[in-house]
C-alpha cells in the first residue's frame, strides 16, 4: 500500500513564527505536492516537485516555500506565519503515466496560526 | 470559468440505495484524466476511481462506478448499495495533458466537493 505520512496532525503556531510541515512517502514516487484546503474553496495547489531539488509553483505559492532534498521527503515552509495561513494542509505523491498518476494523500495537518 | 463543477453541495441517500454525484469538467485538451476522492471527517483524502479520456469503458471499482459521458463533459460518480461509512465529502478532480509526452501538467484541479450523508 502507498503510504504518505505528515509530521503533525494538529499544529498551533504564533504569528511571525517559522513553520515546517514535513511529508514523507514510501513508494519511490517522483512527484510530490502540497495543497491547502479551506471551506468553500476546495483544494488549492501551493507547490509541487517532480524530482529531487526541483519545484514548481502552484496556484497560491505566496507566503510559502518548499524543499526537496531527498526523493521521499517534501517540506513546506511558512517563513513568517500569518493568521490567513490557518488551514488544512495536505501532502500528496504520485508517479507518472495513466492511472499510475493517481495522487495519494497524507492524513493532513490542521494548522492554526494565532 | 471553473474547470471542475460539482453542483450538489450536499446530498442525502437512504442506506442500501444507489446515489449519483455529479461532476462536469471543462478542458480543451484531448488527453486528460478524471479522479474521484473521498474525504471522511478525519480529513484524509482517499482515492476511489480513475477514468482516462481515451478509456472506452466506464471505470468501476467495487461499489463505485464512473459514468463517463465525454461529449457532455461529465464524469458522475455512482455509489451502489450505500453504507453508513460512505458519509463523507466527495471531490471530483481533473489532470489535463499527458505527463508521458513531457508536455503535460502534473497538477490536479479539484471541484468544491459534495457532502454525502447516508441515512439509516
Amino acid at each position: 500500500d502507498v503510504k504518505v505520512t505528515q509530521s503533525s496532525r494538529y499544529l498551533v503556531k504564533r504569528t511571525g513564527e517559522k513553520v515546517f510541515l514535513e511529508c514523507v512517502q514510501d513508494m519511490d514516487h517522483e512527484n510530490m505536492f502540497w495543497y491547502r484546503q479551506d471551506p468553500g474553496l476546495g483544494l488549492r495547489l501551493i507547490y509541487f516537485s517532480y524530482d529531487v531539488k526541483m519545484k514548481e509553483k502552484g496556484d497560491i505559492p505566496e507566503g510559502y516555500s518548499v524543499s526537496r532534498e531527498k526523493k521521499e521527503r517534501f517540506s513546506l515552509i511558512l517563513e513568517s506565519a500569518s493568521t490567513n495561513q490557518t488551514s488544512m494542509y495536505l501532502c500528496a505523491s504520485s508517479t507518472s503515466g495513466g492511472a499510475l498518476e493517481t495522487q495519494y494523500f497524507g492524513p493532513g495537518t490542521r494548522l492554526l496560526v494565532l | 470559468a471553473q474547470k471542475i463543477t460539482q453542483t450538489q453541495p450536499g446530498m442525502f441517500v437512504q442506506e442500501k440505495e444507489a446515489v449519483t454525484l455529479d461532476c462536469t469538467y471543462d478542458t480543451s485538451d484531448q488527453s486528460y484524466g478524471l479522479f474521484w476522492y473521498k474525504q471522511p471527517s478525519s480529513g484524509e483524502m482517499i482515492f476511489l476511481i480513475y477514468q482516462g479520456s481515451y478509456d472506452e469503458q466506464n471505470a468501476t471499482e467495487g461499489r463505485y462506478s464512473l459514468n463517463f459521458q465525454k461529449a457532455r463533459k461529465s464524469a458522475n460518480l455512482v455509489i451502489s448499495a450505500s453504507q453508513l461509512g460512505d458519509s463523507a465529502m466527495y471531490f471530483c478532480a481533473m489532470r489535463e495533458g499527458n505527463p508521458d509526452s513531457g508536455a503535460g501538467s502534473y497538477q490536479l484541479t479539484f471541484g468544491k466537493g459534495t457532502k454525502l450523508s447516508v441515512i439509516p
